[in-house]
């Protein structure tokens, strides 16, 4: 089976505080993603990364910033925390199409 | 880009009863339809998913139809039980996968 992890489940930050939110998968996947989930709003996307080093933007990459250094870790950052940051942070990997998320991290920014 | 619309945002069935999700794309370069479950506290997991050469698949309780010329894409569930409320998202994408979107969600709750 596909295991993806993520390093927090809940995290509750100061506005202005360097956010850092770890993500670690197992297969071997050359694709992961960061999206962020609110309601009625579904998921969207922040980054992605095809391999390592490698980054592109998705909708929605104002205040966040991402990381590749291995394959197996995608780190999504953000760099000063605001309040409209509160939400839940999904991340997954990919392999043939098919997505494979972790549990997600619920922030809140207060 | 693509966009993803999803109805219902909620639905109740009782339980034995059918429920049908549906999902409408813009964009037909999309050729690749997963359907996700999200319970609560957990991230989506995929059940099951359709690519743009066939029209229909199914999986035990659970099937999928496409119709790639009206750009709407349904998920089935037959013989609910209060083990499926959860809520399902339906997605698209192209063929490299990267452009993946997401509908709203349905929040689908089946009565014992």
């Amino acid at each position: 089976d596909v295991k993806v992890t993520q390093s927090s489940r809940y995290l509750v930050k100061r506005t202005g505080e360097k956010v850092f939110l770890e993500c670690v998968q197992d297969m071997d996947h050359e694709n992961m993603f960061w999206y962020r989930q609110d309601p009625g709003l579904g998921l969207r996307l922040i980054y992605f990364s095809y391999d390592v080093k490698m980054k592109e933007k998705g909708d929605i990459p104002e205040g966040y910033s991402v990381s590749r250094e291995k394959k197996e870790r995608f780190s999504l950052i953000l760099e000063s925390a605001s309040t409209n940051q509160t939400s839940m942070y999904l991340c997954a990997s990919s392999f043939g199409g098919k997505q494979y998320f972790g549990p997600g991290t619920r922030l809140t920014v207060t | 880009g693509e966009n993803v619309e999803q109805h219902p945002s909620t639905l109740s069935v009782q339980e034995g009863d059918s429920a049908v999700i549906k999902c409408t794309y813009s964009d037909s370069a999309s050729n690749y339809f997963p359907w996700y479950k999200q319970e609560l506290g957990k991230g989506p997991q995929l059940i099951i998913d359709i690519r743009s050469n066939v029209g229909e698949k199914k999986d035990q309780r659970i099937a999928v139809t496409l119709n790639k010329t009206a750009k709407h894409f349904s998920l089935h569930i037959t013989e609910t039980q209060p083990e499926d409320s959860a809520v399902y998202f339906c997605a698209a994408s192209s063929e490299n996968n990267n452009d993946m979107r997401f509908g709203a969600g349905t929040r689908l709750t089946v009565k014992p």
